[in-house]
């Protein structure tokens, strides 16, 4: 079956820094998506990875490792609204994204 | 750009009756759309697939029957919950991929947030 694991709560402190884990077991890999999901609202897109390595857009960055299964997303200078839940999802050989069941991101003062 | 819009944002219906929820791509021709529920503290659920003048592809459990599916043109689709009942309760997301930018890159729409009573 396919699969796509995240921690389901963190909790980091305003100004820090958080790593935000994904791996995923899935049948063929056409690129991995994160998206920020903030309560009651959709889905907005973060970044997309198809290939190896780290991709870095302002605060907001994406590591993936395909030989692993295992992506990353890492968010700087954490402020107040990035209180949300952050979804990971695969696109899978059928190109059909499969999706993770999100990572509730809480910041504290 | 690629603005999605949904209407309505919330909506209560009596159990039995039917609801309709559209989906508009704005600024965009929509190839594909998609319609997603989503139950509290939950993940997306796919519920199907539609392609501009076909008829949609339905994730497996998903009863076509009662989740009718039309997309009738390239910034337009529409789900109607046929005969609803409490448990159809749920936030309804819409997105569309316009097939270019980011490879299969989905927009989402604001969602529909229904209560069945």
């Amino acid at each position: 079956g396919q699969n796509i694991d995240q921690p389901t709560e963190m909790t980091a402190t305003e100004g820090a820094i958080v790593q935000i884990n994904c791996t995923y077991q899935t049948s063929g890999f056409n690129g991995l998506f994160w998206y920020q999901q903030h309560a009651g609202e959709a889905p907005t897109f973060l970044s997309y990875n198809v290939l190896d390595g780290l991709e870095e857009k302002g605060r907001f960055s994406s590591f993936l490792s395909r030989s692993k299964g295992y992506s990353y997303l890492l968010l700087k200078e954490l402020q107040m609204k990035d209180s949300a839940s952050y979804l990971c999802a695969v696109l899978d050989s059928n190109y059909q994204l499969i999706w993770g069941a999100g990572t509730k991101l809480i910041i504290k003062p | 750009g690629a603005v999605v819009s949904q209407h309505p944002s919330w909506v209560i219906c009596k159990s039995g009756t039917s609801v309709k929820i559209e989906c508009r791509s704005l600024d965009f021709q929509a190839t594909t759309m998609f319609w997603y529920r989503q139950f509290p503290k939950q993940s997306l659920m796919l519920m199907a697939t539609s392609n501009e003048g076909s008829k949609a592809t339905y994730e497996q459990g998903v009863e076509k029957d009662k989740f009718l599916i039309n997309h009738a043109s390239l910034t337009l689709s529409t789900l109607t919950v046929t005969s609803a009942h409490p448990e159809d309760s749920s936030f309804y997301i819409c997105s569309a991929s316009d097939g270019g930018g980011v490879p299969y890159e989905q927009y989402f729409g604001p969602g529909t947030r229904l209560t069945v009573t």
